[in-house]
């Protein structure tokens, strides 16, 4: 399977708790994205790479919230001090990144998705 | 900051009626992507409309994209079973974050 990949694929943890999530691109791609997705909600940008530099973040990314891709291939999303309102589905996207690279430009594939509970 | 509007958020339909989906969004852009999401699985790409007028038609559903009424459609033909799920229509006005809408929880019955 050559689509994004991310794990795990769900996660319970205790308030309080730190916990981690790992995301692999579609392979060759330079562009990754983070997204969260509650109920009922559509998914809403947290943060993105263009390779290994992280280029923007959201204002919903607290201090709490870190993400790394330090060899511009897979990424990893870190929440310390979980709290309850952090229960969502974490999604990862990437793309080849780059006007010149597709006509369809920014359309991002997207991953399984990590669902964390925090009870 | 940019709004993603669609309506109806939930569509209840008979088999092999046609209906569409309303995407209005607030600021300047000619990128929109329509997405679909099955229940507790992630988001299939659907349709990439890049440019005012851009029309793409998939099946059963047809997509299109006036940027000057900021607004796209999801149109659905004849609707089967198969056909229901959730679709997001996406907003990229940043060239990076794509802004979607709340979603269409769409159920198609016999």
């Amino acid at each position: 399977d050559t689509g994004v990949s991310q794990d795990p694929r769900h996660k319970i943890t205790k308030r309080g708790q730190n916990v981690t999530f790992r995301c692999d691109p579609i392979s060759e791609h330079n562009r990754l994205y983070w997204y969260r997705q509650t109920l009922g909600q559509g998914p809403e940008f947290l943060t993105y790479f263009q390779n290994e530099a992280q280029l923007e973040k959201s204002r919903l990314l607290s201090d709490r919230f870190s993400a790394e891709r330090p060899k511009g291939s897979f990424s990893t999303l870190e929440i310390q001090r979980t709290e309850q309102g952090d229960s969502a589905m974490y999604l990862c996207a990437s793309t080849p990144g780059g006007r010149e690279v597709t006509s369809s430009y920014n359309e991002q594939f997207f991953g399984p998705g990590t669902r964390l509970t925090v009870l | 900051e940019l709004k993603v509007e669609q309506n109806p958020l939930f569509l209840s339909m008979q088999e092999g009626k046609n209906y569409t989906i309303y995407c209005n969004y607030s600021t300047t852009s000619d990128r929109l992507y329509w997405y679909r999401q099955d229940p507790g699985k992630s988001l299939e790409s659907l349709f990439v409309l890049l440019s005012n007028g851009a029309v793409k038609q998939e099946g059963r559903l047809m997509a299109s994209l006036d940027t000057k009424a900021r607004l796209s459609t999801l149109h659905i033909t004849a609707a089967v079973h198969d056909l229901s799920a959730t679709y997001f229509c996406a907003v990229d006005a940043s060239g990076y974050a794509l802004n979607f809408g709340k979603g269409t929880s769409l159920l198609v019955t016999p």
